[in-house]
């Protein structure tokens, strides 16, 4: 069993739809919690992390973790075509040292 | 600032040779790390540093080797390249401010394609 499940979907949705991602993980060891944007043909770039359980919103944007299911999520309000991407989730111990990342979510927002 | 530089882009090796990778970072980030991005396998951990003259194992290491003689830069070797090593490998770096508390991102550079024949 893989450290981090993720649906790789492809979704595709209208301009101004919400958009949920989701992925669960199976080590409850895992304190931290990110989501990386993977334009194609580039590196991974930092869209959002939290700690341990709990929301955070950053724009149209809303990290959610439940450590009690081990489930995590992304929501993304009001898509943009500029959104379209692959939207990696990663998680990491107390220590930081190596990050467990999901197969990532293919993405596509249609104008 | 370059941020993470990958050299070379674009490769292509036959079976059995052997070439090296290099990440070089201008950010004076501690940590660096190597991973190979696959098709429904996601970013997987190969080697990371955790300073100069350091290196460890990640998930999975075994036909590659690392070194990290200078602070900036990271080396990923193949000795007898396969086919199952063609992927996509990228470097990453982070600064680390004594206990991580997930604040310090790993910034990642733009890849190095490598095609195993």
């Amino acid at each position: 069993q893989k450290e981090v499940e993720q649906d790789p979907g492809p979704l595709s949705v209208p301009e101004g739809a919400i958009v949920s991602l989701n992925c669960t993980y199976s080590n409850s060891a895992f304190q931290y919690f990110m989501w990386y944007r993977q334009y194609s043909r580039k590196g991974p770039e930092l869209l959002m992390y939290t700690y341990s359980s709990g929301n955070k919103e950053d724009g149209r944007f809303t990290a959610q973790v439940d450590k009690s299911s081990k489930y995590i999520s992304l929501f993304i309000r009001d898509s943009q075509p500029s959104d379209s991407a692959t939207y990696l989730c990663a998680m990491s111990a107390n220590t930081g040292n190596q990050f467990y990342f999901g197969t990532g979510t293919s993405l596509t927002v249609i104008p | 600032n370059a941020g993470v530089t990958q050299t070379p882009k674009f490769r292509v090796l036959k079976t059995g040779q052997s070439m090296t990778l290099l990440c070089a970072q201008d950010m004076n980030h501690e940590y660096m790390y190597w991973y190979r991005q696959d098709p429904g396998m996601g970013l997987r951990l190969i080697h990371y540093s955790v300073g100069e003259g350091t290196t460890a194992k990640g998930e999975v290491p075994d036909g590659y080797n690392v070194s990290r003689l200078k602070k900036q830069n990271f080396l990923l070797g193949l000795e007898s390249a396969a086919p199952s090593q063609t992927s996509v490998y990228f470097c990453a770096s982070r600064r680390v401010l004594g206990t991580w508390k997930g604040t310090d991102t790993q910034y990642f550079g733009p890849g190095t394609r490598l095609t195993v024949l």
